[in-house]
């Protein structure tokens, strides 16, 4: 299965809505993951069942979608979320990775 | 608190092998499914490798499958990759990760990572 990830590069003004798509290439049901990977840092598991937020993330995060088409909004930008968001599915084996989008503020 | 601390990186020469491991701790370790997942340089995420919690089960992405065995040790916590005939395109930063949910699911917890370089 490939995952898709829009824009590959994102640019967003502080306290203004992001939003990034991930498509897959077959339909994944809501198999799908998001992590968020800072600079230097490991990835961090963000939103797994395309929707639910995990634990330690506010609520301005949010995941929606099923089947191939999926979209990670974060509803007001802080600098904090500066970071590179991968999509994965976990439908079945082997697992794969989208190629990232590269959120930055503008 | 759940940690993954991998070891074992290292620079190796092309054809060579390097064994990393992953020391669990924090969760209980024979209940889950662990994972290895790289990063080359710049580069986007790559799943590797995935054991079941009693070592039942394994998968392996087509890119490593022959050359790398991942297995685990319950009694010490420890999850391991043996990276064999190893060549330059396998340099990257490896991951370690847990599998809270059931047989299809997300990577949980994730290390820091250990590097591994090829080259001559």
């Amino acid at each position: 299965i490939i995952m898709t990830q829009s824009p590959a590069s994102l640019s967003v003004s502080p306290g203004e809505r992001a939003t990034l798509s991930c498509r897959a290439s077959q339909n994944i049901a809501s198999n799908l993951a998001w992590y968020q990977q800072k600079p230097g840092q490991a990835p961090r598991l963000l939103i797994y069942g395309a929707s639910t937020r995990a634990t330690g993330f506010p609520a301005r995060f949010s995941g929606s979608g099923s089947g191939t088409q999926f979209t990670l909004t974060i509803s007001s930008l802080q600098s904090e979320d500066v970071a590179i968001y991968y999509c994965q599915h976990y439908n079945n084996w082997p697992y794969t990775f989208g190629q990232g989008t590269k959120l930055e503020i503008e | 608190e759940v940690e993954l601390l991998e070891s074992g990186g290292g620079i190796v020469q092309p054809g060579g092998s390097l064994r990393l491991s992953c020391a669990a701790s924090g969760f209980t370790f024979t209940n889950y499914a662990m994972t290895w997942v790289r990063q080359a340089p710049g580069k986007g995420l790559e799943w590797v490798s995935v054991i079941s919690a009693t070592s039942g089960t394994t998968y392996y992405a087509d890119s490593v499958k022959g050359r790398f065995t991942i297995s685990r040790d319950n009694s010490k916590n420890t999850l391991y990759l043996q990276m064999n005939s190893l060549r330059a395109e396998d340099t990257a930063r490896y991951f370690c990760a847990n599998k809270v949910g059931g047989i299809h699911s997300s990577f949980d917890y994730w290390g820091r990572g250990t590097l591994v370089t090829v080259s001559s």
